[in-house]
């Protein structure tokens, strides 16, 4: 199957830094890739939708300025989280599709604590 | 517009089976289903398109009836691996964008 990848897995801050989050597709070109958040036992939350070249598509309640997202290749995605805070501590997950509307294959995650 | 998955959680024992069911108020294009561990990322079982169909992968199948804006996942004597939180994701357009349900939480027991 399609493989994804994440970097880093997990990672702790301090309040008010940035934090970037790569998300890649190892052995397939990506037409769109998705960020969600999930907070401890609950659903995914999908954040926003990439396609490279062209600015992101982000849910209602999510800010654009706060989750930078930026698609640079096919195979490349980043989200940065600016001026972290304690609330922004969650497990962030990419997913990546090869064909549109098709399966949807998930990275490992990254674990987020701001202190 | 979140999809609404019944149960919220089942126990089995090893050898029986569960249905999952997940439905949406909205029109579907497509329902993917997705297994998480704990602290793991989710996993795909299977993805059924519009159209109505039915889907099967070893012991774990699936059946999408687009007419009432429902998906079932069926496990058949589980396994203790099939332990974890099931997720249905549903697609209405042409985005790809998934929106997914609250997860039903199964647990296997010996």
């Amino acid at each position: 199957g399609a493989v994804v990848s994440q970097h880093p897995s997990r990672v702790i801050c301090k309040s008010g830094t940035s934090v970037k989050i790569e998300c890649r597709s190892l052995d397939f070109q990506a037409t769109t890739m998705f960020w969600y958040r999930q907070f401890p036992k609950q659903s995914l939350m999908l954040m926003a939708t990439s396609n490279e070249g062209s600015k992101a598509t982000y849910e209602q309640g999510v800010e654009k300025d706060k989750f930078l997202i930026n698609h640079a290749s096919l195979t490349l995605s980043t989200l940065t989280v600016t001026s972290a805070h304690p609330e922004d501590s969650s497990f962030y997950i990419c997913s990546a599709d090869s064909v549109p509307q098709e399966t949807q294959y998930f990275g490992p995650g990254t674990r987020l604590l701001v202190l | 517009q979140q999809p609404v998955q019944s149960p919220q959680a089942v126990i089995l024992r090893e050898g029986e089976d569960a249905v999952i069911n997940c439905s949406s108020s909205k029109a579907l294009y497509s329902v993917h289903w997705y297994r998480q561990k704990h602290g793991e990322a989710p996993v795909f079982l299977m993805i059924l398109l519009k159209g109505g169909e039915q889907k099967g992968h070893e012991k774990i199948s699936a059946s999408f009836n687009e007419k009432k804006q429902q998906s079932s996942l069926y496990l058949t004597a589980s396994q203790l691996s099939y332990s974890g939180t099931y997720f249905c994701g549903t697609s209405s357009g042409n985005t790809g964008k998934l929106i997914f349900g609250q997860g039903t939480t199964l647990q296997v027991k010996p």
